[in-house]
């Protein structure tokens, strides 16, 4: 079935890092969602890319849509600790009807 | 707070039992979606459904049922409980249907099968 993997699967940085998390897709994707969930949390929304190629930046969060629209990559510049949580793409697909697949999730945690 | 509120907070059951898991989309949502986080693990994707109707079909297994009512809010009924449905379940809301639309997550219901 389709599946969309994310690496690394854990990654423990030190406060002030950058950290970069992959999502790659065996097929082509109309777009790709990413979320966070913290610790004892629920999955919150961060953003959607929708254009191959497409870059955009939050701060110092900054998420990119592979010119295949097979992957994307969400980098975070200078970690701080409130960055910890679990990073979730989440990519659309078109099975007969259009789903969104939900890949493995990288697990960051940020030591002070 | 995303809007869509999920009870009971914690279950605690038997193996052979049923229960069931209530989910209240976000205001205006259409779609509900159910999903499955068991300890460390990702989002399985259990259902989904659009206004009252099944949209979609995921890991579901048949020992487990949900449905969308009138007023939108939905129900995962999980029976004959075995100790590996011990899991996280989530509930989802979107204005759509489709995969372009963001999904708001409820803050789950924990349930341990002891």
């Amino acid at each position: 079935g389709q599946q969309v993997m994310q690496i690394p699967q854990y990654q423990h940085v030190q406060e002030g890092e950058d950290f970069t998390t992959y999502c790659n897709s065996s097929t082509t994707l109309s777009n790709i969602q990413w979320y966070k969930q913290r610790p004892g949390g629920h999955p919150v929304f961060l953003i959607q890319l929708v254009k191959s190629g497409e870059v955009k930046k939050q701060k110092r969060l900054t998420f990119q849509f592979g010119e295949a629209k097979k992957n994307s990559s969400l980098h975070i510049t200078a970690t701080q600790t409130t960055d910890v949580g679990t990073y979730f793409c989440a990519g659309g697909m078109n099975t007969g009807f259009q789903k969104l697949v939900f890949g493995t999730g990288t697990r960051l945690l940020v030591s002070p | 707070d995303s809007g869509v509120t999920q009870t009971p907070k914690h279950l605690i059951t038997a193996t052979g039992q049923r229960v069931t898991l209530r989910c209240s989309p976000r205001s205006g949502d259409l779609s509900v979606y159910w999903y499955q986080q068991s300890l460390d693990q990702g989002l399985q994707f259990l259902i989904q459904y659009y206004n009252g109707e099944e949209r979609a079909k995921g890991n579901i297994l048949e020992r487990f049922s949900a449905q969308q009512f009138p007023d939108l809010h939905s129900e995962l009924n999980l029976s004959s409980l075995e100790l590996g449905d011990s899991a996280l379940y989530f509930c989802a809301s979107s204005a759509g249907r489709t995969a372009a639309y963001e999904q708001y997550f409820g803050p789950g219901t924990r349930l341990t099968v002891t």
